[in-house]
């Protein structure tokens, strides 16, 4: 069976700082993971995703995540975080069938101070 | 990617009712899903919308609660029965699947049960 840990659910940091949002993973066969986003009030927005080649991945407004297989972990970061970025992030995976199934961390709240 | 709508967009309900939301795509999918995110939450999947066929439940769903149709590869409604405040949440919709790397979420849907 598939899960997906999001440590933190709650991340605060100040305007121009680093965001780093940690997601680790655990599937018996290659995953495909994936980063979204949810503004307030709003659905779901892939910010970006790994299925297979690069481990580095880069996505919208800034984003990137690296899959690490020897951690099991598609951490997202950003190196400059802006205000504008405060929203919900969940990491999730899937198992690559033909399924499509998707399952999700609990979230991570992120905060931007000015 | 897929353009992806959702009718209501929010509502509120008196317990014991049902509500049905609709779930539109602007092409054809194989795939389309239903997902619930209960207040601070994150996203469950509640079933498979297969066409042509009854949808495929997750554990802890059934189809006496939330009964799905798909009458074809662009539509889909999910129908929340007897509801009660248990029920309040965003319900999601999307779509993906096979030869779809990624699944594309709909708006969400609103609902709050007094």
């Amino acid at each position: 069976a598939q899960s997906v840990t999001q440590l933190g659910s709650h991340v605060s940091v100040s305007e121009g700082a680093l965001v780093l949002l940690r997601c680790n993973y655990s599937s018996s066969v290659p995953p495909y993971l994936f980063w979204y986003v949810q503004y307030p009030n709003q659905g779901l927005q892939l910010l970006l995703k790994y299925t297979t080649g690069a481990t580095l991945v880069k996505g919208i407004n800034g984003f990137e995540a690296e899959f690490k297989k020897s951690e099991t972990s598609f951490h997202l970061t950003k190196p400059s975080a802006h205000m504008s970025d405060a929203a919900e992030y969940f990491c999730a995976v899937s198992d690559n069938s033909n399924t499509g199934k998707l399952i999700f961390g609990q979230g991570t709240t992120l905060q931007v101070k000015p | 990617s897929a353009v992806i709508s959702q009718k209501p967009s929010r509502d509120i309900c008196q317990r014991g009712t049902s509500l049905t939301i609709q779930c539109q795509v602007d092409s054809q999918v194989t795939m389309m899903f239903w997902y619930r995110q209960q207040p601070g939450q994150s996203l469950t999947l509640i079933a498979t919308a297969n066409q042509g066929s009854e949808a495929t439940y997750e554990s802890g769903f059934v189809i006496d609660k939330f009964p799905i149709s798909r009458p074809n590869l662009t539509f889909s409604t999910l129908t929340v029965s007897n509801m009660s405040p248990e029920d309040s949440s965003i319900y999601l919709c999307s779509v993906g699947g096979l030869g779809w790397e990624t699944q594309y979420f709909g708006p969400g849907t609103r609902l709050l049960v007094l």
